[in-house]
């Protein structure tokens, strides 16, 4: 079984378009994050939810909104696509904080064309 | 701010060893992390560094100096399969886990 499940793994769409990518835990993790990978390869976080409650925003565009409907899932809605989104989303979960590892999921590679 | 800086790329050789280096400046320290990430894949953990000192690990060790910022991941016996990019990222504190800037190994025969 898959501990950390995003759905799509592609997702290419048009610029203004708007699209959400879903991620699952089941490892039973408090914590989950959303994750943006330049094409640069570096790991820039974007929010994080503990217990459903969101935590941690780092000023990203309010055309981004995470929705964490119970613990095991944190979705992120995208609005009014543009060119500079074009990136890979991943999603991670952790169990409270300290010393224990985030688990990421597989990525989502969006394109926007 | 968060700073944490690594090298960008680096080569080795099958055999050898390499060192990986991690310098960070950050509001809040509560762990080191190491990750690994092949193309196109996701970051997998490898190890994580909370007191001063060196963490084995097999293959892989992890050595942390919190009065100078720094970390390193030692590879040793160097195989093709290491050829990765190698994460390093400080737990700042409030559960957020910032990502350095990352170092692409190359392993050559």
């Amino acid at each position: 079984d898959t501990a950390v499940s995003q759905t799509p793994k592609y997702l290419v769409t048009q610029m203004g378009n708007d699209k959400s990518i879903k991620c699952e835990q089941n490892l039973g993790h408090d914590t989950m994050y959303w994750y943006k990978q330049d094409s640069k390869k570096f790991l820039k976080i974007m929010f994080s939810y503990n217990n459903k409650e969101l935590i941690i925003n780092e000023t990203v565009p309010n055309r981004f909104s995470p929705k964490s409907p119970d613990k095991a899932h944190l979705n992120l809605h995208i609005n009014s696509l543009e060119l500079g989104d074009s990136a890979v989303y991943f999603c991670a979960s952790r169990r409270g904080q300290g010393s224990t590892e985030a688990f990421f999921g597989q990525g989502t590679r969006l394109t926007v064309v | 701010g968060q700073n944490i800086d690594q090298p960008t790329e680096m080569t080795a050789t099958e055999g050898a060893i390499v060192q990986i280096n991690c310098t960070y400046q950050t509001s809040g320290f509560n762990g080191l992390f190491w990750y690994q990430q092949h193309a196109g894949e996701a970051p997998t953990f490898l190890s994580y560094n909370v007191l001063d000192g060196l963490e084995e690990k097999g293959r892989f060790s992890s050595f942390l100096s919190r009065s100078k910022g720094y970390s390193y991941l030692l590879l040793k016996e160097l195989q093709m399969k290491d050829s990765a990019s190698y994460l390093c990222a400080v737990n700042t504190g409030f559960q957020k886990l910032v990502f350095g800037t990352g170092t692409r190994l190359l392993v050559s025969p």
